[in-house]
This record gives C-alpha cells, sequence and structure tokens, in this order.
C-alpha cells in the first residue's frame, strides 16, 4: 500500500523567506514521488519528481525538493518565496509494485506569501 | 509539451441532465488517462483510470453507471455524468500519462466545475 501526509494544512511565509512544504510517504518498494501546484480553478501542474539518483531534485519557478529514505520524507523547498507561490500544493507517491501507474495524494497545503 | 485539454471548465445544468467532459491530450498519445474528483479543500479522489480500448477501471464506490468513461483513442477520453444530481457537483479533473515508463508524471487538464441545480 502507498500513502502519502502532508502534515501542515497551511503554510505562511514572507516574500523573501525561505519556503517549505513538508511530505512524508509510505510504501512497499521503492517511491516514485512528485509535487504538484495547484492554482485556484486550475488543474494540477508538476513541479518536479524524484525516481533515483540524486536525493536533491529542481523543478520548475525555482523550486527543490529533498528526498530523505530514512526519514521517508520529500519535502519541498524554495529559498526565497515570491507571493505569486500562494497555491496548494500537493505531493503525491507511487510504489514501484504494483505497476499501475496510480498516485496516492496528500491532503494539500496551502501556501500563503505575503508581501 | 505534455499538454493536456479539458472541456468544458464550467458546466452548469438542472438535475437529471447527463453531462460530457472531454479530456485531450493534445501533444503526446496518453497510454492511460486518469479522472479524479476533489472537493472544496480537499485532495483529489480518483476515481478511474482508463487505457485507450478497454474498459475503465473504477475505484471502490464509484458507480461505474453514474459515471461512464469512454477512451476512444490514445488523445480522447470522456466522462459522462448520467442523470446528473446536486450531490454530483464538483470540480473533476483528468489527467494523463505517456510512454511506459512507471516513472513518469501525470499531466492534468484545467478542471471542469460541474454545478447541478
Amino acid at each position: 500500500a502507498q500513502s502519502v501526509a502532508q502534515p501542515e494544512d497551511q503554510v505562511n511565509v514572507a516574500e523573501g523567506n525561505p519556503l517549505t512544504v513538508k511530505c512524508t510517504y509510505s510504501v512497499s518498494g521503492n517511491p516514485y514521488l512528485f509535487w504538484y501546484v495547484q492554482y485556484p480553478n486550475r488543474g494540477l501542474q508538476f513541479l518536479l519528481k524524484y525516481i533515483t539518483g540524486d536525493n536533491l531534485v529542481k523543478g520548475s519557478y525555482g523550486f527543490e525538493a529533498e528526498f530523505n529514505k530514512s526519514q521517508t520524507s520529500f519535502h519541498l523547498k524554495k529559498p526565497s518565496a515570491l507571493v505569486s507561490d500562494s497555491a496548494l500544493y500537493f505531493c503525491a507517491v507511487r510504489d514501484t509494485f504494483p505497476v499501475d501507474y496510480k498516485l496516492s495524494f496528500g491532503a494539500g497545503t496551502t501556501v500563503t506569501v505575503r508581501a | 509539451g505534455a499538454v493536456v485539454s479539458q472541456h468544458p471548465s464550467w458546466v452548469i445544468c438542472k438535475s437529471g441532465t447527463s453531462v460530457k467532459i472531454e479530456c485531450r491530450s493534445l501533444d503526446f498519445q496518453a497510454t492511460t488517462m486518469f479522472w479524479y474528483r476533489q472537493f472544496p479543500k480537499q485532495s483529489l479522489m480518483l476515481m478511474a483510470t482508463s487505457n485507450e480500448g478497454s474498459k475503465a477501471t473504477y475505484e471502490q464506490g464509484v458507480e461505474k453507471d453514474k459515471f461512464l468513461i469512454n477512451h476512444a483513442s490514445l488523445t480522447l477520453s470522456t466522462l459522462t455524468v448520467t442523470s446528473a444530481h446536486p450531490e454530483d457537483s464538483s470540480f473533476y479533473i483528468c489527467s494523463a500519462r505517456m510512454g511506459v515508463w512507471a516513472n513518469q508524471p501525470q499531466h492534468f487538464g484545467d478542471g471542469t466545475r460541474l454545478s447541478i441545480l
């Protein structure tokens, strides 16, 4: 079974400050991990993924995420947040087996960046 | 690249009407398409998985006769909400994945806001 937890419903930061959105996962095998962002009344936009290799993954719009196998975490980070980063962020995981391509999503974290 | 178009973006209709939502992959062939439902301020709930040319696989608790899915080609999947009622009002989102590798991300449409009066 696969699952994702996003422990924070909301994250509030000031513009220019670092932004971190937390995610922990549970899988039986090895994880494929993804971060998506959703703006109001829109679908999800893909930010980045971890498949294998370097634990630090760089993605779109200056975001990056760090895979930590021992802590089963995949936190999303941005060194300097922008007001335009305010949105709903979802972490998602897929186990390597079974190969059904289904994603499990976290509950989402609302990020608010104040000017 | 990897653009998914979903149409319509907003539907308002009377109770008892059937509503069709289209999901198209514009610049790639979608091996698999997914349909999700999202309630306000909540996560996505997977409704069904569809592969081109075969019957959709529905998640537990999703009524097959209520939510008809057709995946007629590698670029088009449709969701028909039959005899819609107010409790079917929701935000429906499709996604598509390409290729055969399991590590490919899903690419999402912009969603359809369905309001049943």
